[in-house]
C-alpha cells in the first residue's frame, strides 16, 4: 500500500505549455517536500511545505500545500526542456519518517 | 563540496555472493537512511540510522544489512543476493530526520542473475 499517490505517472507536453502534478494521501503530514530527479542522479530538494494552505514558488513552480496537510500540488508555468525529470514528493509523518510518493515522469518536448 | 558518496556505481553480481555498497557523507549529518528505488514503486526505504550504533528497520528490510560504526559511513551489506534485489539503491543523510532535506548519493544500480 502506498501512502502518498502521485499523479500523473508520466507525463510529456510541448515546451511552453503549463502542467500540475498532484500528490495525495489519506495521511496527515507535519510537513512535505518535493524533490527533482535526472538521470543517473539522485533526487535534489526544490521545497518543503509546512503550513496547511502554504504556497510557495520558485521562479516557474508553484508548490501548494492542502489545507488540511493530506495532499500538495506542483504547477510549472511555460515549461522549458530543462525540466524534465522525475518528480518526487515526500511526506513527513509521526515519529520524522519520510515516505515518498511514486512519482511523476515529466518530459518537456523542444 | 559537501556530498553523499556512494560506491559502486554499477554492480552486476550472481545470486549468494555477498556483496557490500558503501556510502558516505562529508556533512557531519546524523540521520543516514537506504532506499531502493524500482518502476511503479518510487522510493522505499531499506534501513535507516538515528546516528552512531543506532540503526532500525525501514519498509523493505528483508535481504538487507547495515551498520553504523561511525557518523560518516553507512553500508549496505546483501548478504546472499537474489534476483528480486536487482534495483537502483540510494544512500540518503540528513541533519536531523524529518526536519530538514535529505541529501541523496548518485545511486548504485545492482543486477543480481
Amino acid at each position: 500500500t502506498q501512502l502518498l499517490e502521485q499523479s500523473p505517472q508520466f507525463l510529456s507536453i510541448q515546451e511552453g505549455e503549463n502542467l500540475t502534478v498532484y500528490c495525495n494521501s489519506s495521511s496527515v503530514f507535519s510537513s512535505l517536500q518535493w524533490y527533482r530527479q535526472e538521470p543517473g542522479e539522485g533526487p535534489v530538494l526544490l521545497v518543503t511545505v509546512v503550513t496547511g494552505g502554504e504556497v510557495k514558488k520558485l521562479k516557474r513552480l508553484t508548490f501548494q500545500f492542502g489545507d488540511a496537510r493530506k495532499d500538495s500540488s506542483l504547477h510549472i508555468t511555460a515549461a522549458q526542456p530543462g525540466d524534465t525529470g522525475l518528480y518526487l514528493c515526500a511526506g513527513v509523518v509521526t515519529g520524522n519518517q519520510f515516505y515518498f510518493g511514486t512519482g511523476t515522469s515529466l518530459t518537456v518536448i523542444p | 563540496e559537501a556530498q553523499v558518496t556512494q560506491n559502486p556505481r554499477y554492480l552486476i553480481t550472481v545470486t549468494g555472493k555477498k556483496l557490500t555498497v558503501t556510502c558516505s557523507q562529508n556533512m557531519n549529518h546524523e540521520y543516514m537512511s537506504w532506499y531502493r528505488q524500482d518502476p511503479g514503486l518510487g522510493l522505499r526505504q531499506i534501513y535507516y540510522s538515528m546516528n552512531v550504533e543506532v540503526t532500525d528497520k525501514g519498509d523493505v528490510p528483508e535481504g538487507y544489512k547495515v551498520s553504523r560504526k561511525e557518523k560518516r559511513n553507512f553500508p549496505l551489506i546483501l548478504e546472499s543476493p537474489s534476483p528480486n534485489q536487482t534495483s537502483l539503491y540510494f544512500c540518503a543523510s540528513s541533519l536531523v530526520r524529518g526536519r530538514s532535506p535529505l541529501h541523496f548519493g548518485n545511486g548504485t544500480r545492482l543486477t543480481v542473475t
